[in-house]
């Protein structure tokens, strides 16, 4: 299985400020990434295929980068609805797996 | 609109075996290209990937866990089936189906809402 560990674990920040998840796989994945968001007691949310991609609807203050085994997460202007567990997923192999999540907390 | 849902029980003893359904509306498991998976989540824990089937048959199963799983599936009634045997109270978890496409890589563009399946004596 390719591990895929996420930092932080949580990070505490303010409506308006930028943040920034990063998410390693333990093997080259090429752009074989996606982004998801879960808030409390709900599914998570599709937001970034292959890497970069961002899914229909999706607010533009995100935006993910990254190939090979490096990828990030970007938030610009954090919003209240934002306030969430991030979860990285590699896309590139059976089976797939996810990171540990990053919580991203109001400060 | 694309919808998927879980249904089955939310407690099962020890041992027992687990059938999950995921009833779907909104595209076809005839359709090349799709698939439908299952995920869980323990309590306060991250994602863990279990199983997919795509329209073509093709079944993946999570290895480790691959002798007490099985998954099926039934497209007259837009239906997946996930079964489990010897259920163990670390299999404690919420149970999601979401849908994939092929061609997208594995990951699960919509899902359902999710049961919470307790394992307990």
């Amino acid at each position: 299985d390719i591990q895929m560990t996420q930092s932080p674990s949580s990070v505490s920040a303010s409506v308006g400020d930028r943040v920034t998840i990063t998410c390693r796989a333990r093997q080259t994945i090429n752009s074989w990434l996606a982004w998801y968001q879960q808030k409390p007691g709900k599914a998570p949310k599709l937001l970034i295929n292959g890497a970069s991609t961002l899914q229909s609807g999706v607010p533009s203050r995100f935006s993910g980068s990254g190939s090979g085994t490096d990828f990030t997460l970007t938030i610009n202007n954090l919003q209240p609805e934002d306030f969430a567990t991030y979860y990285c997923q590699q896309t590139y192999t059976f089976p797939p797996t996810f990171g540990q999540g990053t919580k991203v907390e109001i400060k | 609109q694309i919808t998927l849902k879980e249904s089955g029980p939310t407690l099962v003893k020890p041992t027992q075996t687990l059938t999950l359904t995921c009833a779907f509306s909104g595209f076809s498991l005839t359709t090349n290209d799709v698939g439908v998976g299952w995920i869980r989540q323990p309590p306060g824990r991250a994602l863990e990937w279990l199983a997919l089937i795509y329209w073509d048959d093709d079944e993946r199963l999570r290895p480790s866990l691959r002798t007490r799983f099985s998954v099926t599936k039934d497209t007259s009634k837009n239906q997946v089936v996930l079964t489990m045997t010897d259920m163990d109270p670390i299999d404690t978890a919420t149970y999601y189906c979401a849908r994939t496409i092929y061609s997208s890589g594995n990951s699960f563009d919509f899902w359902g809402q999710g049961i919470l399946v307790t394992v307990s004596s």
